[in-house]
């Protein structure tokens, strides 16, 4: 159980368009969910949290106009990279928390999605 | 301020040794801590966490910690390391109570590496 899911695992695209990456949770239910950055041979950076049905918390720093977050239903969250350039490459990683095991603050972490902008 | 220290960035041992990964964490009460271990490439999978009780925690694939309060360690052991466990190790803490947007601080990782 507590699976999260993410798609694509990779993409690469051309500097200025813009690429979204989903986050599933695909057994249980998130009201909240996570995303980070990381840079390679780096820890986890968070970049905002996702709150099912209003507006994502972005961590200071992070632009909120060019990383959009969307989370329109209990299992899924949608990160859009708007107007991508080569420093936004990176991996990108969601987490998911269970809606039923809110209290012990555990993240259930999707497999990343590796960015490259050329 | 909240903060999580893993004082190895990197560390090799041979397969079969022991293994301890050192997590030290800074917060204004006794936290929930995680150990999160990631193979190349992957996302994070949860080794084993501690929230109150028993100080000593197993985990999956054989790991434990042991929380000690007065250190304010959370150290990871293995006492015999599987060429399998190469892979990078993160400690974090989160908030000792419960809520939805609670975030998790994550220390900068201790890559292992296993040699024959």
């Amino acid at each position: 159980g507590a699976v999260v899911s993410q798609h694509p695992s990779r993409v690469i695209c051309k500097s200025g368009t813009s690429v979204k990456i989903e986050c599933r949770s695909l057994d249980f239910q998130a009201t909240t969910m996570f995303w980070y950055r990381q840079f390679p041979k780096q820890s986890l950076m968070l970049m905002a949290t996702s709150n099912e049905g209003s507006k994502a918390t972005y961590e200071q720093g992070v632009e909120k106009d060019k990383f959009l977050i969307n989370h329109a239903s209990l299992t899924l969250s949608t990160l859009t990279v708007t107007s991508a350039h080569p420093e936004d490459s990176s991996f990108y990683i969601c987490s998911a928390r269970d809606s039923a095991r809110e209290w012990d603050n555990e993240q259930f972490f999707g497999p990343g999605t590796r960015l490259t902008v050329l | 301020a909240q903060s999580v220290t893993q004082p190895d960035i990197h560390i090799t041992v041979s397969e079969g040794a022991s293994l301890e990964l050192r997590c030290n964490y800074s917060y204004g009460a006794t936290p929930y801590l995680f150990w999160y271990v990631q193979s190349p490439g992957q996302g994070l999978q949860l080794l084993l966490k501690y929230f109150s009780g028993d100080t000593l925690v197993q985990g999956i694939k054989g790991f434990e910690a042991e929380f000690k309060r007065s250190q304010s360690s959370f150290n990871l052991r293995k006492p015999s390391v599987h060429w399998s466990d190469a892979a990078e190790y993160f400690c974090a803490v989160g908030a000792p109570y419960g809520g939805a947007t609670n975030k998790l601080i994550f220390g900068t990782g201790t890559l292992l590496a296993v040699q024959p």
